[in-house]
């Protein structure tokens, strides 16, 4: 299964730390969605981006499409303990194929 | 409203036992999907009903069986599961299957343990 190449894969902090997260991937895609998750829950929309350059904000959380459409970061401010969970990114590829791609996913722990 | 309901949220079932996974939403969304994830890694997708026709199935085992009664419903039937089947399964929809900026909204999950 083509996968996003999504990193960090483990990410630990202090809260009020800043961090990125990066997909990436080699091939265009028409939308990628970011979704968060808690243990023993199913993902959370966070946010889904279809420009090339397009950037959204969500409180703390900035999120970036690439300009070819190819990659894609989270970028979280001052993160609280709260913030701690599993970040997915998710690309749609049109065309043909119209696959959904995912990331390896990011588990974030941000410490009090 | 964006809301997709899964019963049951836990379940524990012996490898000779019959159960059944529940999902239903009312967002008028007309693709349905099953997908499993085990800790800390992507779901993976099993299914994909299209217009309540079942249009993808990842070469899932046939112990797993979708069933989608309606657009609104999907339910998967589960029979002699091994242990290995045992994570979070994961019901999904989204305005169809195809299309720019189409969203996939989960939900909650349904812990399967399998012993």
């Amino acid at each position: 299964t083509q996968l996003l190449e999504q990193s960090p894969q483990f990410l630990s902090i202090q809260e009020g730390e800043n961090l990125t997260v990066y997909c990436n991937s080699s091939s265009v895609f028409s939308s990628l969605q970011w979704y968060r998750q808690e243990p023993g829950e199913g993902p959370v929309l966070l946010v889904t981006v279809v420009t090339g350059g397009e950037v959204k904000k969500l409180k703390r959380l900035t999120f970036q499409f690439g300009d070819a459409r190819k990659d894609s970061s989270l970028h979280i401010t001052a993160a609280q303990p709260g913030d701690t969970g599993l970040y997915l990114c998710q690309g749609f590829h049109a065309g043909n194929n119209r696959k959904l791609i995912w990331g390896l996913g990011t588990s974030l722990a941000v410490n009090p | 409203d964006t809301e997709v309901t899964q019963t049951p949220k836990h379940l524990v079932m012996g490898m000779t036992n019959k159960k059944s996974l529940k999902c239903e939403q009312h967002m008028g969304h007309r693709a349905m999907y099953w997908y499993k994830q085990k800790a800390k890694k992507p779901p993976e997708l099993m299914f994909v009903y299209s217009y309540e026709k079942l249009s993808i199935n990842e070469s899932v085992p046939s112990r797993f069986s979708p069933e989608c009664p309606n657009s609104s419903l999907l339910n998967l039937h589960l029979h002699a599961l091994q242990p290995e089947d045992s994570a979070l399964y994961l019901c999904a929809s989204s305005q169809d299957s195809s299309g720019t900026g189409n969203t996939i909204y989960f939900g909650e999950g349904s812990w399967l343990t399998v012993v």
